[in-house]
């Protein structure tokens, strides 16, 4: 069966610290995509980023990098030098080759960063 | 600017009312999609459209109804059947469902408290 499970429910963080939000899914597709979206406080999603199944190679935008691991099923997700407009929910979500039409979210990691 | 908008923002209902919550996209997505967030949980799909005039139920279907009469608008009926309708709402499109890749673009949300 697929799912996604975002283990940490809520991270407190100080302004400048790295934290890293774990993503693991399950699934029983060979292809699929992974992405990471952030719902800031006023609630709409936005997209961050997408991975394939097949590409397993280290993503880096900016302050935001994603670690894809076939082999433990993970797609992590590192903010480094955290700032307080990083403070979110973030969620991680599966689509499968067979079942597109479903985005499989996980429940989310509340990310609050203090200054 | 394209985007996607959901009105109203905040909607109070009492008990064993209907109540209609719009969605409108003009970035010429073919689905839509409607999502359920509760506090704590992740995104449950409601009900999602790839076409006009064509629509499927998702995971939790059972008190809501939706039409699709044009490709930029796909409301979202919460019936007095829906049992603990007070929830965040959110619309969301994509420009082709068959494409495992394409990522949703989500609106801004409706909050629902029934009174």
């Amino acid at each position: 069966a697929q799912k996604v499970t975002q283990a940490q429910t809520e991270i407190s963080v100080v302004e400048k610290e790295d934290v890293t939000l774990d993503c693991v899914y399950e699934t029983r597709d060979t292809t699929y995509y992974l992405f990471w979206y952030k719902q800031p406080p006023s609630g709409e999603l936005v997209f961050l980023i997408r991975r394939n199944s097949f590409d397993e190679q280290n993503e880096i935008s900016g302050r935001y990098s994603w670690n894809f691991q076939k082999s433990t099923s993970s797609f992590n997700f590192t903010i480094t030098a955290s700032q307080v407009v990083d403070s979110a929910v973030y969620f991680c979500a599966l689509r499968e080759l067979y079942n597109t039409d479903k985005l499989i979210f996980g429940t989310g990691t509340r990310l609050q960063v203090f200054p | 600017d394209g985007g996607i908008t959901q009105s109203p923002k905040y909607l109070f209902r009492k008990e064993g009312q209907n109540v209609t919550l719009s969605c409108e996209q003009n970035l010429n997505h073919d689905a839509m999609y409607w999502y359920r967030q509760d506090p704590g949980q992740g995104l449950r799909l409601i009900y999602y459209s790839q076409i006009v005039n064509d629509f499927q139920k998702g995971d939790i279907a059972e008190g809501y109804s939706v039409s699709r009469e044009k490709k930029e608008s796909f409301p979202l009926t919460v019936t007095s059947a829906q049992k603990n309708p007070t929830a965040f709402y959110l619309c969301a499109s994509s420009i082709n469902t068959g494409a495992t890749y394409n990522e949703q673009f989500f609106g801004p949300g409706t909050r629902l408290t029934v009174l």
